[in-house]
């Protein structure tokens, strides 16, 4: 069975940092490119990072420079750095890759 | 405001046929596959379509999708009460360099 957990959300204060983790299972995981998406509340969905199997990266304008994605093949992982976190970055941020997703772990910037 | 624009509602009762459309550009559904993702409330985004038509495992083929220019869309046909969610198209942007997403269609069946 295909699994992917997502842990490391929590309370942060704006500025703040946050490293989020996806542990993945029941596929092979160095084959297939891996994303970060997040969903404010009653929001839509909002890509943030891609990291392929080569381990070129890709972020949107809103989080590049601030989150770092990286994989550890070897660990089945994915990893999300989150620095100078915003109120804005408030979110459930999932983990996907190939056609599953996770369940979420919620980020709260706050003060 | 999102990158690619789908219609915030649509309805219909149980049987029925309803279609959800997403609208793109030359630079994203224009060029590359458009997936499409289920969102039952409560509940992580589901793969329903991937690459402009193919269904994953183990989803109805009740489902279907196609694109057409800058343009797609997701029909749902025999509507069951379990369709209720919302629906979410989404590509990858050339000029953007990235994954954009429709702002998502509730989909009530009524």
């Amino acid at each position: 069975e295909v699994q992917l957990v997502e842990s490391g959300g929590g309370l942060v204060q704006p500025g703040g940092s946050l490293r989020l983790s996806c542990a993945a299972s029941g596929f092979t995981f160095s084959t297939y490119d891996m994303h970060w998406v997040r969903q404010a509340t009653g929001k839509g969905l909002e890509w943030v990072s891609t990291i392929t199997t080569a381990g070129d990266t890709y972020y949107p304008g809103s989080v590049k420079g601030r989150f770092t994605v990286s994989r550890a093949n070897a660990k089945n992982s994915l990893y999300l750095q989150m620095n100078s976190l915003r109120v804005g970055d408030t979110a459930m941020y999932y983990c996907a890759g190939g056609t599953w997703w996770g369940q979420g772990t919620l980020v709260t910037v706050s003060s | 405001q999102s990158v690619l624009t789908q219609p915030p509602s649509a309805s219909g009762t149980p049987g029925q046929r309803v279609t959800i459309s997403c609208s793109g550009s030359t630079s994203n559904i224009g060029i590359n596959t458009v997936n499409w993702y289920q969102q039952l409330p409560g509940t992580a985004p589901k793969l329903l379509i991937y690459s402009n038509n193919q269904r994953p495992s183990g989803v109805p083929d009740r489902f279907s999708a196609s694109k057409s220019g800058t343009s797609a869309s997701l029909a749902i046909s025999g509507l069951q009460s379990e369709d209720e969610a919302d629906y979410y198209c989404a590509a990858w942007d050339d000029t953007l360099n990235g994954w954009v997403f429709g702002g998502g269609t509730k989909l009530t069946v009524l």
